[in-house]
C-alpha cells in the first residue's frame, strides 16, 4: 500500500532561519506529489505540486520542493521563514494509473516560527 | 469563484447516534472527496463521488456512506457513531482528472 512519511513532526525555528521538511513516499510508479499548508483555523491550501518535468518546483509564498525519484523524496524548502509561516504542513501523493485521485497524506509537520 | 463550504462547523453527538455532514463544492467542480483528520494526524481518504456515484473508497466501514447530488454537492453520513469517529471531516472538490483540489474548512465532530 502507498504511504507517505514525514520525518519531522514538530519543528521550531526563529525568523529568517532556513526550512527543510522531509517527505518520503512508498510507490514505485508514476506519482503526483503535493505539499499542503493548514494555517490555524483555516482550510488546507495547496503550496505546490509536482506532476512531471523540472524536479525543482516553486510554489506560493517562497516555498519550493525538489523531487528526487531515486530517493522517493519530495522535501519542502524555504530559504528564510517568517512568523506567518507558523502552520501545519502536509505532504501528499497520488500514485498509479487509473486511480481515483485519492490523496494519501503524511502525518504532518507542525512548524512554529518564533519572532 | 466560490470555495468549498461545509456545514455545520462543529457538532457534538452521542455514541450510537447518526450524523450527516454537508458539503457544497466549488463552482465548476464535479467530483467530491471526503477525508477524516484525527487529531495530530494527516487526513485519511474516506471516499470520492463522481456523477452521483461512489468512485473509490478508503479503509472505512460501511457505516460511513455518502451521496452526491445533481448540483455536485455532497453529504457524508455516519451511522452508529463511535468515540473514535471524533475528528475533523474535510470535503474537497475538483474537476475529474484534474488534481486541483479545493478543501473546505471542515466539520469538527465530537462523539461523547
Amino acid at each position: 500500500a502507498q504511504s507517505v512519511s514525514q520525518h519531522n513532526h514538530h519543528v521550531i525555528l526563529s525568523e529568517a532561519a532556513s526550512l527543510e521538511l522531509g517527505c518520503n513516499y512508498s510507490y514505485g510508479g508514476t506519482v503526483n506529489l503535493f505539499w499542503y499548508v493548514q494555517y490555524p483555523g483555516q482550510h488546507l491550501q495547496l503550496l505546490l505540486k509536482y506532476f512531471s518535468g523540472d524536479p525543482l518546483v516553486k510554489g506560493i509564498k517562497g516555498f519550493e520542493a525538489e523531487f528526487i525519484k531515486s530517493k522517493f523524496s519530495f522535501n519542502l524548502r524555504k530559504p528564510s521563514v517568517q512568523w506567518s509561516d507558523t502552520a501545519e504542513y502536509f505532504c501528499a501523493v497520488i500514485g498509479g494509473s487509473g486511480n481515483t485521485g485519492k490523496l494519501i497524506f503524511g502525518q504532518g509537520t507542525t512548524l512554529q516560527v518564533k519572532p | 469563484e466560490t470555495g468549498v463550504t461545509q456545514s455545520p462547523t462543529h457538532l457534538i453527538k452521542t455514541r450510537g447516534q447518526q450524523v450527516t455532514l454537508r458539503c457544497s463544492s466549488q463552482s465548476g467542480h464535479n467530483t467530491v472527496s471526503w477525508y477524516q483528520q484525527a487529531l495530530g494526524q494527516g487526513p485519511q481518504f474516506i471516499f470520492q463521488y463522481y456523477r452521483e456515484e461512489e468512485n473509490g473508497r478508503g479503509n472505512f466501514p460501511p457505516r460511513f456512506s455518502g451521496l452526491q447530488f445533481p448540483n455536485y454537492s455532497s453529504e457524508l453520513d455516519v451511522n452508529a457513531l463511535e468515540l473514535d469517529d471524533s475528528a475533523l471531516y474535510l470535503c474537497a472538490s475538483s474537476v475529474t482528472g484534474n488534481y486541483g483540489y479545493t478543501f473546505g474548512s471542515g466539520t469538527r465532530l465530537t462523539v461523547v
